[in-house]
């Protein structure tokens, strides 16, 4: 079956940093999702991407959709406390509900 | 306030207890979905509902039984469970399952199975 590969699997930052993130997958997607899930909850959806080659913004959150449609990143700029979390890519092929994949997840901390 | 409503957050069972995971969603979707989430590991899908037809069943143990009485409301059923399937349980909903329409996830039953 189709596989992401999530990088980093977790990273420790200074607040006000930026971070990256990235997922790559050998399969190719039409949509690629971001969520964040905060201990305890359930995850949220930060940014959808349908379009190869798109950059979309979210406040200080910055995600993009490679243009073979294999990979995406997540840019989070300023970093905050309360960005701590763990942050998960999809990717979602034709034919809705039953083809999204998720990666393993970003484990992100942020020290004040 | 998430527009998917999972009850309870928490449950611990034995492996010969019948429980029940509730899920409620409020955003109007045709589409809802239970996933299980184990530590270190994607997101696997269980089962998936449209207009109340359930339309994938990812090769789920028999130990676990959904229900999707309308499209606003899905449960889970558990009987004999091993404790393995300790996990948290996600329920989601979406517009249409024939588009791409991202996922919406409630909060997530907490299972631990003594």
């Amino acid at each position: 079956g189709q596989q992401l590969n999530q990088s980093p699997q977790s990273m420790f930052i200074q607040e006000g940093e930026d971070v990256s993130m990235n997922c790559t997958s050998s399969s190719i997607f039409n949509t690629w999702l971001w969520y964040k899930q905060d201990p305890g909850e359930g995850p949220v959806l930060l940014i959808a991407l349908y379009k190869a080659g798109e950059l979309t913004s979210n406040g200080r959150l910055t995600a993009q959709f490679g243009i073979t449609r294999k990979d995406s990143f997540l840019n989070i700029s300023a970093s905050i406390p309360s960005d701590v979390g763990i942050y998960f890519c999809a990717g979602q092929s034709s034919g809705g509900y039953q083809k999204v994949t998720f990666g393993t997840g970003t484990k992100l901390q942020v020290i004040p | 306030e998430t527009g998917v409503t999972q009850t309870p957050r928490h449950l611990v069972m034995g492996m010969t207890n019948k429980k029940s995971l509730k899920c409620e969603q409020h955003l109007g979707h045709n589409a809802m979905y239970w996933y299980k989430q184990s530590a270190k590991k994607p997101l696997e899908l269980m089962f998936v509902y449209n207009f109340k037809e359930q339309t994938e069943n990812n090769s789920v143990p028999s130990r676990f039984s959904p229900e999707c009485p309308n499209s606003s409301h899905l449960f889970l059923h558990l009987h004999t469970l091993q404790p393995e399937d300790s996990a948290l349980y996600l329920c989601a909903s979406s517009q249409d399952e024939a588009r791409e329409s991202p996922l919406h996830f409630g909060n997530g039953t907490r299972l631990t199975v003594t």
